[in-house]
């Protein structure tokens, strides 16, 4: 149980082209998703916080008009990223709350590649 | 917010040795710490979830505790194996906001 999946695994678009990323609680919902950024040799930075039926809630330094969150459903968020450019190339990763044991714990999805040419 | 560090960055041990994996946070209202495994270009793996009411948790070879008067946790991995080798990644969080604040990780190379 408490399967997170993300979807493409890999894309490469050309630079100022948007790409969405979808993340898909498969067994459980989540009334809350986050989403991550990762860069070469780094640590997983958090972007933002979608909740369902509510805007995200994005961290310091994260531009909102770029990086687009809707969070429609319970077991469905989706990121897009507006007018990509190679700065932007990196991994992202989402994760959703869920219950387990009686308690909270993110659960992790296998994250998305993304290449801006 | 939650200040997560991981020392050392990088760690190389021969086969059949124990790893020692520290990790410190800054905010002793821990909510709780994980410990995943990434391997390189790939997602995470959860190993160990250990909650603010728990002191350590054990899984096969892995064992991790946490203090958090010290605001110190432990991933210890017995007898490594060359396929232990990975990077390591600790993540805390607070209770009011479910938030994780991620190490920067320590990647172990197990030489065979």
């Amino acid at each position: 149980g408490a399967v997170v999946s993300q979807h493409p695994s890999r894309v490469i678009c050309k630079s100022g082209t948007s790409v969405k990323i979808e993340c898909r609680s498969l067994d459980f919902q989540a009334t809350t998703m986050f989403w991550y950024r990762q860069f070469p040799k780094q640590s997983l930075m958090l972007m933002a916080t979608s909740n369902e039926g509510s805007k995200a809630t994005y961290e310091q330094g994260v531009e909102k008009d770029k990086f687009l969150i809707n969070h429609a459903s319970l077991t469905l968020s989706t990121l897009t990223v507006t007018s990509a450019h190679p700065e932007d190339s990196s991994f992202y990763i989402c994760s959703a709350e869920g219950l387990a044991g009686g308690k909270n714990e993110q659960f992790f999805g296998p994250g998305t590649r993304l290449t801006v040419l | 917010k939650q200040e997560v560090t991981q020392i050392p960055a990088a760690l190389s041990v021969p086969e059949g040795e124990n790893l020692v994996l520290n990790c410190s946070f800054t905010d002793s209202a821990i909510y709780n710490l994980q410990w995943f495994r990434q391997d390189p270009g790939k997602g995470l793996t959860s190993l160990l979830l250990i909650q603010s009411s728990q002191r350590e948790q054990t899984s096969g070879r892995l064992n991790a505790s946490l203090d958090k008067s010290s605001g110190r946790s432990t991933l210890y991995i017995a007898a490594s194996q060359p396929g232990d080798s990975a990077t390591y990644l600790c993540a805390g969080g607070l209770s009011n906001d479910y938030k994780l604040s991620f190490g920067a990780g320590t990647t172990v190379t197990v030489r065979a």
